[in-house]
C-alpha cells in the first residue's frame, strides 16, 4: 500500500535559521506532492502543490523540491521565524485523482 | 476559513445517538470531502464527493454515511456514534482543471466532536 513517513519528532530551529522538513513516500509514484501548515485547533492551510515534472518550486520563503528517484519531498523555509512554528503536513495523490495520502505531520519550533 | 464553514463547531454527545456534522462551501467548487484527525495518525478520508448526489467511501468509512443533494452542502452523519469516533472532523474542498488539481485543498475549521 501506499505509505507516506514525516518526522514525528518535533524540529527546534533556531530564528534567521533555514528550516528543513523531510517527506519520504513508497510503493508509488505520485503525479503531484502538496505541503500544508496546521495551527493548533484549526483545520490545514494549503502552501505549496509540486508536479513530478518539477524539480523545485517556491513562494517568497518557502521552497519545495521533489526528488522522484529517492522518493522524497524537502520543504524549507529559509530566514525562519517564530510565527512559522506549526506543524507541517505533506500529501501526495493517491491512485485514485480524487484523494490525497497524508503525511502525520512534522511540528516546527522555531526559538526566538 | 473563508468560503468553507463547518457546523457545528464542538459537540458532546452520548453514545448510541445519531450525530449530523454540516460543510457548507460558498465556492462552488466540485469536490467535497470528510476527514476525520486523531493524534498520531495523518488525516483520514472519511467520505468523499465528486458532484450533487455522487459520494464515495474513503479509507475509514464505517459508521458513517454522507449526503450531498447541493453543491454547497456535504452532510456527515454518524448512524450510532461510538467513543473510537471521539475526533476531530474537518471538511475540505477542492476544484480541478480538466481533471488536473492546480491547488490544494480548503480546509474548514473543524468540529471537535466528543462520544462519551
Amino acid at each position: 500500500s501506499q505509505k507516506i513517513e514525516q518526522n514525528s519528532e518535533a524540529l527546534n530551529i533556531q530564528e534567521g535559521k533555514t528550516a528543513t522538513l523531510t517527506c519520504n513516500y513508497t510503493n508509488y509514484s505520485p503525479a503531484y506532492l502538496q505541503w500544508y501548515r496546521q495551527d493548533p485547533g484549526r483545520g490545514p492551510v494549503f502552501l505549496l502543490l509540486i508536479r513530478e515534472n518539477e524539480k523545485e518550486k517556491r513562494k517568497e520563503r518557502l521552497k519545495v523540491t521533489f526528488d522522484t528517484t529517492l522518493k522524497q519531498s524537502l520543504f524549507h523555509i529559509t530566514a525562519s521565524q517564530p510565527a512559522d512554528s506549526a506543524t507541517y503536513l505533506c500529501a501526495l495523490d493517491s491512485y485514485s485523482n480524487y484523494q490525497l495520502i497524508w503525511g502525520a505531520g512534522t511540528k516546527l519550533i522555531i526559538k526566538p | 476559513d473563508a468560503g468553507i464553514t463547518q457546523s457545528p463547531r464542538h459537540k458532546v454527545t452520548e453514545t448510541g445517538t445519531p450525530v449530523t456534522l454540516r460543510c457548507h462551501q460558498t465556492e462552488n467548487h466540485r469536490y467535497m470531502y470528510w476527514y476525520r484527525q486523531d493524534p498520531g495518525h495523518g488525516l483520514r478520508l472519511i467520505h468523499y464527493s465528486y458532484g450533487v448526489k455522487d459520494t464515495d467511501k474513503g479509507e475509514v468509512s464505517d459508521g458513517y454515511s454522507v449526503s450531498r443533494s447541493k453543491t454547497e452542502d456535504f452532510l456527515l452523519t454518524l448512524e450510532s456514534a461510538t467513543s473510537s469516533q471521539t475526533s476531530v472532523y474537518f471538511c475540505a474542498i477542492s476544484e480541478s482543471l480538466e481533471g488536473i488539481f492546480l491547488y490544494g485543498y480548503t480546509f474548514g475549521s473543524g468540529t471537535r466532536l466528543t462520544v462519551v
